[in-house]
């Protein structure tokens, strides 16, 4: 069964620091990989999406990377705002079997809750 | 103007009483799914829907059930079965491919009295 597990549970930096969020998987067989950003008690949004055969994506001053074999990923943020204070979940989406399944089973880990204080 | 919505956003239940969270989206996705998530914890996957008239149980099915009688709407009835309801309710849609990204609604906060 897959496992998803974030590092650090929570995180607080002050405003201009480049921070590193780590995502890790148990079972290596997914077709991609997902990071998603949740205000409190609202819903998700997505950052950026990694394909298996990806080694990295970039939109603005954040960049995931995608070691597969490994097991997992990071979401780097460059140049931290107090606009970033939200919490960061990650999600893998597994292969799918011969009856398709599998098709659109996330499965997301636990988040990291990240604080940016001016 | 397109995207997901959830009603009502806060819902309160009776113990025993059954309840039905609304979702409708009209981005003309194909696949609709949704999750319920705890305090602290990642979204766990209840129920998802590829198609109209077809639907799948998740990881955490048991006390729950779903509908998908058109393409836009997958409304969740959390029966008096579920023995924990309490959380925050999620729905999310997506074009019927493995590589495309789910889009979420606002979420609906369950609360049982």
């Amino acid at each position: 069964k897959q496992e998803v597990t974030q590092i650090p549970a929570a995180l607080s930096v002050p405003e201009g620091e480049n921070l590193v969020l780590n995502c890790s998987f148990t079972d290596s067989a997914i077709y991609n990989l997902q990071w998603f950003r949740q205000d409190p008690g609202k819903g998700l949004t997505s950052l950026l999406l990694i394909q298996s055969s990806q080694r990295e994506q970039t939109s603005g001053r954040l960049n995931a990377s995608l070691d597969k074999s490994s097991g997992r990923s990071t979401l780097y943020i460059a140049a931290s705002q107090p606009g970033d204070s939200a919490t960061y979940l990650c999600a893998v989406r597994p292969l799918g079997d011969a009856g398709g399944t599998s098709y659109g089973k996330l499965t997301f880990g636990q988040g990291t809750i990240l604080t940016v204080h001016p | 103007d397109g995207g997901i919505t959830q009603s009502p956003k806060y819902l309160f239940r009776k113990e025993g009483q059954n309840v039905t969270l609304s979702c409708e989206q009209n981005l003309n996705h194909d696949a609709m799914y949704w999750y319920r998530q705890d305090p602290g914890q990642g979204l766990r996957l209840i129920y998802y829907s590829q198609i109209v008239n077809d639907f799948q149980k998740g990881d955490i099915a048991e006390g729950y059930s779903v509908s998908r009688e058109k393409k836009e709407s997958f409304p969740l009835t959390v029966t008096s079965a579920q023995k924990n309801p309490t959380a925050f309710y999620l729905c999310a849609s997506s074009w019927s491919g493995e590589t495309d990204t789910q889009y979420f609604g606002p979420g609906t906060r369950l609360t049982v009295l």
